[in-house]
């Protein structure tokens, strides 16, 4: 069964910090591997998806690489905004279903 | 485009009522899928549906039922509720290809006293 780790369970830095979020998963055979945020009473907001046969994906301020060999994924997030204070779940996919971390909540102070 | 609705948004019931939560989407997407989302749990995965008229269950199915409507809609009953199944649920819709996400509707929040 796999099972998706998200270290550390909460983050708090002061803003323009660069910080890295890790994902860690036990099976090896997905898809691909995505970056979602969650706002606070929200629902969730894809940032990144990552294939499994990619290194990384990069969006604006935001990085996410895969070593699928390892089991594991990071977000760096760069020049950090209070703007960015949501909290940041890990998930892997397998056929029709994604797998979740229990998330990063970041605060970031301005 | 409004993208993946749910209703209601809140929710209150006594154990043993019955309750049908709805899901929409308008991006003509093949498969929808249930979570629920519960605190140091994560999002698990209630119910999918891989296309229109068929349904799979999915880590915790125990004490839910689905509909697939159409293609737009997929609902979630719950025919006797628990105090268990207070958590907020998401909808969410995607195309089915492995290179596609998911896009999660805004959640409704059930309490079961």
């Amino acid at each position: 069964k796999q099972e998706v780790t998200q270290i550390p369970a909460a983050l708090s830095v002061p803003e323009g910090e660069n910080l890295v979020l890790n994902c860690s998963f036990t099976d090896s055979a997905i898809y691909n591997l995505q970056w979602f945020r969650q706002d606070p009473g929200k629902g969730l907001t894809s940032l990144l998806l990552i294939q499994s046969s990619q290194r990384e994906q990069t969006s604006g301020r935001l990085n996410a690489s895969l070593d699928k060999s390892s089991g594991r994924s990071t977000l760096y997030i760069a020049a950090s905004q209070p703007g960015d204070s949501a909290t940041y779940l890990c998930a892997v996919s397998g056929f029709q279903k994604l797998v979740f971390g229990t998330g990063t909540r970041l605060l970031v102070s301005p | 485009n409004a993208g993946v609705t749910q209703t209601p948004k809140f929710q209150v019931l006594k154990t043993g009522q019955s309750m049908t939560l709805q899901c929409a989407q308008d991006m003509n997407h093949n498969s929808m899928y249930w979570y629920r989302q519960d605190p140091g749990m994560g999002l698990r995965l209630i119910y999918y549906s891989a296309s229109e008229g068929t349904t799979d269950k999915g880590e915790v199915p125990n004490g839910y039922n689905v509909s697939r409507l159409n293609k737009r809609e997929f609902s979630l009953r719950l025919e006797s509720a628990a105090p268990s199944q207070t958590s907020v649920y998401f909808c969410a819709s995607s195309s089915g290809s492995r290179t596609d996400t998911q896009y999660f509707g805004p959640g409704t929040r059930l309490t079961v006293l």
